[in-house]
Parts: C-alpha cells; structure tokens; sequence
C-alpha cells in the first residue's frame, strides 16, 4: 500500500526557508508516470495547489503564487521536497502531501500524507 | 478567493439528499477537463471521493454520486448519515496562465 509521509519543522521563523520532505513508501517514485504534489491548508481556509513535479525533475507550479516555492525529487532516497522562501505568517498551514496519477495536471490526487502543521512565527 | 465557487455550507437530517454546487467559468469546469471531489474529514487527510466527473473509488458508497454539465459541476449525497459530516471540495484544471490545479473554497456539510 502506498503511503506518503511528511517530515520538516513545525515552527519556522519569518524571512526564513521552510523545508519539507515526503518520504514515500510502498512503491518506487520513478515508476509510473505520476507527478508529486504538495496541497495546503491555512486556517480557516481551502485547498491550495502550491506545485507538482515528476521523477525526472520537471516541476510544475501555481502561476498564481510567487517564485518563493521550489520542488525536488530525491529518485535515490524516494522522496520529494519543498522550500518555501522568506516565509509569512500567511505561509502558516498545514501542507500536505500528495500523488496525482497520471502526468497531466487536469488528474486527481488519489493519495495523500497525512498532513503536517507549519506555523510561522518568531 | 477561489477560483471555483462553492456554497460555504450545506445541511441536511439524516436520510435525506443534499447536493453541493462547485461553479466555475469556460476556462476551468467548462472545458474537457474533468472535475473530481474529495471529501476532508476534521483531523485527516482528504480523500478522492469522485473522480472523472462521476466515479467513485473502490470502497465509496454509491451514496455518493456526481456530475458535471457546462461550467458546473455538483455532488449528490442521498441517505445523509452522521459520518458523511465533512467538507467537500471540488477540483477542475484551469486553462488561463499557464495551467493550474484549482480547488473550491469548499463546503461544509452538516448532519442535523
């Protein structure tokens, strides 16, 4: 059974990088053809698509954000991450992350980690 | 403000039918591109409950059933159980810029 997990800090400083990680177990991330996704949730609020990669490194991002956001794929260690620049206290979420199953992005997102909180704060 | 619009809130007795509306223009639902549903229980990660406009995963109760027609897209829950109590969101691709995934603000279902 696949499962993704999420690993990083919970509290993370303003103006500094936020760095998350989603080891997957239960398949290889080089088989198949699917992209790699980090979803959030800030308080009170929907889902936000934040970017997607594959494998092979090509990523894909929310034009409606900023270029704070950077995705990387670790093929060896079967996992991908996140970094989020110069952090506010908007960035304060639960992120999530998540498998969408085909290389398109028009495609659901049929698993999910479980979620891990983020706050921005000094 | 989302990209697709949902009703903040629905409510219904157990037993009965409540749909949710996910409305959005020609560039997102009103194209080829399908729309999917999850449903986010509180404390959990949310799960594809529709997928492809209208299909349900192994394991989702036929309860659960949707659809999508122009640039509108709904989700139909008959037989309201207590544990059905969720929020919903509606996912469509959107066409404009240079392609992106967009959610519904998403909806919270109440079970009287």
């Amino acid at each position: 059974q696949l499962q993704l997990q999420e690993s990083g800090p919970g509290l993370v400083k303003p103006s500094e990088t936020l760095s998350l990680t989603c080891t997957v177990s239960g398949a290889s991330i080089s088989s198949g053809t699917y992209y790699w996704s980090w979803i959030r949730q800030s308080p009170g609020k929907g889902l936000e698509w934040l970017g997607s990669i594959e494998y092979r490194g090509n990523t894909y991002y929310n034009p409606s954000l900023n270029s704070r956001f950077t995705l990387s794929v670790d093929t060896s260690k079967n996992q991908f991450s996140l970094k989020v620049k110069s952090v506010t206290a908007a960035d304060t979420a639960v992120y999530y992350c998540v498998r969408q199953e085909q290389w398109n992005l028009d495609f659901p997102f049929d698993y999910w980690g479980q979620g891990t909180l983020v706050t921005v704060s000094s | 403000q989302s990209v697709l619009t949902q009703p903040p809130s629905v409510s219904g007795a157990p037993g009965q039918r409540v749909t949710i509306s996910c409305t959005g223009n020609s560039s997102n639902i009103g194209t080829i591109y399908d729309v999917h549903w999850y449903q986010h229980l509180p404390g959990t990660a949310p799960k594809l409950l529709i997928y492809h406009n209208s299909n349900r995963p192994s394991g989702v109760p036929d309860r659960f059933s949707a659809s999508k027609s122009g640039t509108s897209a709904s989700l139909a829950i008959s037989g309201l159980q207590a544990e059905d109590e969720a929020d919903y969101y509606c996912q469509a691709y959107e066409t404009s810029l240079s392609g992106e995934v967009v959610f519904g603000g998403g909806t919270k279902l109440t079970v009287l």
